[in-house]
């Protein structure tokens, strides 16, 4: 079975404060992807990365960073020096080919 | 941007009725999803198509069905609807021959069943 769990419901920082979102996966599958997406209040899901099972590299873009570790079937996400414009739900996914498992979401509350 | 469109984007109905969503794209992708989202739920999977003719059921397929006639139209049908329907319901494609393994989504359809 494929299973994604986001077990923060909320979490709210200050900005300029660093946060992590954590995601624990759930797969038999030996290949996969992981991904991100950001979902702002204006309701859009918007992708942010994608990971594929075979590739562990973290991966940093600007103050957004990835942690991705098979040992613990884990695809974290770090904000440093967070912002109000990141004041969002943050859903982390698994996928093959063909379909797209999502978690329950993360919403992240930056407040100024 | 993906080229997606979704419509209507706003809908209220009576219990009871039909409903189709409408969900049109530009990319040439081979996959279409539709998804709902509700509190708590996150993205749940509804149907999926992978080709013109080609779906298949998600793991919420229970009073919905679907119909892709054209590669760039995915319509998702809600035969009788019920107010347990009432949610915001997300399509998406992809295509991964062309490396696109992510999902883009269009705009979201909030529908209300009162």
């Amino acid at each position: 079975a494929q299973k994604v769990t986001q077990a923060q419901t909320e979490i709210s920082v200050v900005e300029k404060e660093d946060v992590t979102l954590d995601c624990v996966y759930e797969t038999r599958d030996t290949t996969y992807y992981l991904f991100w997406y950001k979902q702002p209040p204006s309701g859009e899901l918007v992708f942010l990365i994608r990971r594929n099972s075979f590739d562990e590299q973290n991966e940093i873009s600007g103050r957004y960073s990835w942690n991705f570790q098979k040992s613990t079937s884990s695809f974290n996400f770090t904000i440093t020096a967070s912002q109000v414009v990141d004041s969002a739900v943050y859903f982390c996914a698994l996928g093959n080919f063909n379909k797209f498992y999502f978690g329950s979401g993360t919403k992240l509350n930056v407040k100024p | 941007d993906a080229g997606i469109t979704q419509s209507p984007r706003h809908k209220v109905t009576e219990t009871g009725t039909p409903v189709t969503l409408r969900c049109h794209q530009t990319e040439n992708h081979r996959y279409m999803y539709w998804y709902r989202q509700d509190p708590g739920h996150g993205l749940r999977l509804i149907h999926y198509s992978y080709g013109v003719k080609d779906t298949d059921k998600g793991e919420v397929s229970d009073g919905y069905s679907v119909s892709r006639s054209k590669t760039e139209d995915f319509l998702l049908t809600l035969e009788s609807a019920t107010s347990s329907q009432t949610s915001v319901y997300f399509c998406a494609i992809s295509e991964p021959i062309q490396g696109h393994t992510e999902a883009f989504f269009g705009q979201g359809t909030r529908l209300t069943v009162v």
